[in-house]
């Protein structure tokens, strides 16, 4: 599986957009690039994913670099809510590995008023 | 209503207890799956199902056992428990685990705590 690394840790402000960048220089031309969440205490929750292209839904965005080595994905405004680990994954082709989700450490934001 | 739900939501016992875990999607998913996440805050994938077929199985003690009776549940059930099963353990649903970009669901977690 491609190896994913995150800064385990980064603060940001109310209302302000939080980045957050995330290393994948062993991703394969068919593995996706896909972003959880897991705010304390709950089960995972899906933020966004991509291929090539960057990415925007109601949640997020997500630009990734032309060759595909890294990413970031870009919380708009961020809230009180959004304080959560954040996991990057590369998921494998599921004829490769069953749709194996393989999360790391992620980074820890904290979201401050 | 809740899409992925387990029960319970904590679970405390002995060791050398058998337990189940259970877990329900009313998504119409084919496709469930669990996961572990130990006290370092790691998740790792135990097993997989499609449609009542196992597809992934990983790296697991066969004292946790599946069971999956219909596509909308997968149980699993545990034996002879031992203390390093202590962990929360979630659930998932997905729509087709061959696709390109099946997206998973997960359940709420439930916290077993083995004594």
């Amino acid at each position: 599986d491609a190896k994913t690394t995150q800064p385990p840790s980064m603060d940001c402000a109310e209302g302000r957009a939080a980045n957050l960048p995330c290393n994948h220089s062993t991703i394969s031309g068919n593995e996706y690039v896909y972003w959880y969440r897991q705010i304390h205490s709950q089960g995972p929750q899906y933020i966004i994913h991509g291929l090539k292209n960057n990415e925007t839904n109601e949640m997020a965005s997500l630009i990734i670099t032309e060759d595909r080595k890294s990413s970031t994905l870009i919380l708009p405004h961020a809230t009180l809510r959004d304080t959560a680990v954040y996991y990057c994954i590369v998921r494998p082709h599921p004829k490769a590995a069953g749709n194996k989700l393989t999360f790391g450490g992620g980074t820890r934001v904290l979201v401050k008023p | 209503d809740t899409a992925v739900s387990q029960t319970p939501k904590y679970l405390v016992t002995q060791m050398g207890n058998d337990k189940s875990i259970k877990c329900e999607q009313n998504l119409g998913h084919d496709t469930m799956y669990w996961y572990k996440q130990d006290s370092k805050k790691f998740l790792k994938i135990m097993f997989s199902y499609n449609n009542k077929e196992l597809i992934i199985n990983e790296t697991v003690p066969n004292r946790f056992s599946p069971k999956s009776p219909d596509k909308a549940h997968l149980n699993l059930h545990i034996n002879s428990l031992e203390l390093g099963d202590s962990a929360v353990y979630f659930c998932a649903s997905s729509q087709d685990w061959q696709g390109g970009t099946d997206t998973q669901y997960f359940g709420p977690g439930t916290r077993l705590t083995v004594l």
